[in-house]
Parts: structure tokens; C-alpha cells; sequence
């Protein structure tokens, strides 16, 4: 079943902690994007990377790191820095031909 | 960077009427112009887009226009039923595997 799987769907994490969301996608795509969307603001790029071992900042990537080692997966790390991390946490992938992004059902991250 | 402002962020409509989204964009080198649709608890799916080189594209009740010298283009949605009741966001980007900008998103509700 070809897609785009985001892990984990549900993510509690205490202050001061850094956590990983995975991203993977065996759809041969070689662009994948990390949004992240909160209530009235839409989806804010964070990061995204054209190719492997290639990635750029997004508008919102303070607080965040990723990185990109094979074209299946894009991890973002949510880190201590980052001083609102509660929000829905979305990935995609594009179509190499049609520019249609592909994405995962996200992972909602929740600082206690 | 491309940036992307999609008004109302709330429209409700009756069953049966149109409803018409509207975006801006501020990079000229923008040329592809893809609107998504978030139903409740789901991911963003494409559901129609366009690319600079046309002024309107329709897909049964759906159609996007495209202005590029004013920098802005429209979703209408015409007969509408309360299955099209989400959240629409519109999106713009140069194309190929460069950055895609979303907009605020705009919650439509269709009363029946």
C-alpha cells in the first residue's frame, strides 16, 4: 500500500525534552515537507528537502532539526528550544511530475 | 519568500449556493496554485489546482481562476453540499520541488 506514514499519531512530551516524529514515504518522491498547523494559521513551513542529504529552513524552523540520510524518510526533531511545540504536526511529499503534495496523517504533539 | 493570504477565514453558506475562496500571492515567480481540502480529523487532499499558463480550470462543481497580474486567484464551489463542509486552503509555490506557501485556511460550513 504506497503512502506516506507518520508516526506516532498521539505524542506527549515534558518540557525540556527533545522528541523525534517520523516521516516515511515509499512513494519515490524526492521533495518531503514538515508543516506544522495550529488553530486559524494554517500550515507554516518548517522545513523541506529537495533531495537526499539536502534540506532547508522553512519559515518556522527555530526550535527544529531534521534530517534527511535516505529519500523514504524525513524525521523532524521537535527540541527544547522550541518554546510553543504544542501543535499538529504535518509531512508531505511531492510529486516529482505534478508538484501535488502527498500527506501523512500527522502526529499531535502535546507538552505537559 | 512567497507569501500567501486566503480570505474569509470563515464562510457559511446554504445548501444549493456557491461559495467562492479567495487568495493572494506576493512572489511573481509563483506559478503553480493548488487548493486542498481538510475534512475533520483528516489530511489536507488536492482537489483542483492550476498552473500560471491558464486563466480558469473547472472540475465538475469546482473551478479556480487565476489573475496573475493582480496576484490572486479563486476557488468557487457551485450547487454546494453539506459534504463539502471542511476547511480549504489554498497554496502557491514556483514549481518542481520548490517550497510550497499555504494560506490561513478558510472553514466552510454548509447548512442543509
Amino acid at each position: 500500500d504506497g503512502g506516506i506514514t507518520q508516526s506516532p499519531k498521539y505524542l506527549f512530551r515534558k518540557e525540556g525534552q527533545n522528541v523525534t516524529l517520523s516521516c516515511e514515504q515509499n512513494l519515490n518522491h524526492d521533495a518531503m515537507y514538515w508543516y506544522r498547523q495550529d488553530p486559524g494559521q494554517g500550515l507554516r513551513l518548517i522545513y523541506y528537502s529537495q533531495i537526499v542529504n539536502d534540506f532547508q529552513k522553512g519559515d518556522i524552523a527555530e526550535g527544529y532539526s531534521v534530517s534527511r540520510e535516505k529519500k523514504e524518510s524525513f524525521p523532524l526533531t521537535v527540541t527544547s528550544a522550541q518554546k510553543n511545540p504544542t501543535a499538529f504536526y504535518l509531512c508531505a511529499s511531492q510529486g516529482t511530475n505534478t508538484g501535488e503534495l502527498f500527506f501523512g496523517e500527522g502526529s499531535r504533539l502535546t507538552v505537559l | 519568500g512567497e507569501n500567501v493570504e486566503q480570505h474569509p477565514s470563515t464562510l457559511s453558506v446554504q445548501e444549493g449556493d456557491s461559495a467562492v475562496i479567495k487568495c493572494t500571492y506576493s512572489d511573481s515567480a509563483s506559478n503553480y496554485f493548488p487548493w486542498y481540502k481538510q475534512e475533520l480529523g483528516k489530511r489536507p487532499q488536492l482537489i483542483i489546482d492550476i498552473r500560471s499558463n491558464v486563466g480558469e480550470k473547472k472540475d465538475q462543481r469546482i473551478a479556480v481562476t487565476l489573475n496573475k497580474t493582480a496576484k490572486h486567484f479563486s476557488l468557487h464551489i457551485t450547487e454546494t453540499q453539506p459534504e463539502d463542509s471542511a476547511v480549504y486552503f489554498c497554496a502557491a509555490s514556483r514549481g518542481g520541488n520548490n517550497d510550497m506557501r499555504f494560506g490561513a485556511g478558510t472553514r466552510l460550513t454548509v447548512k442543509p
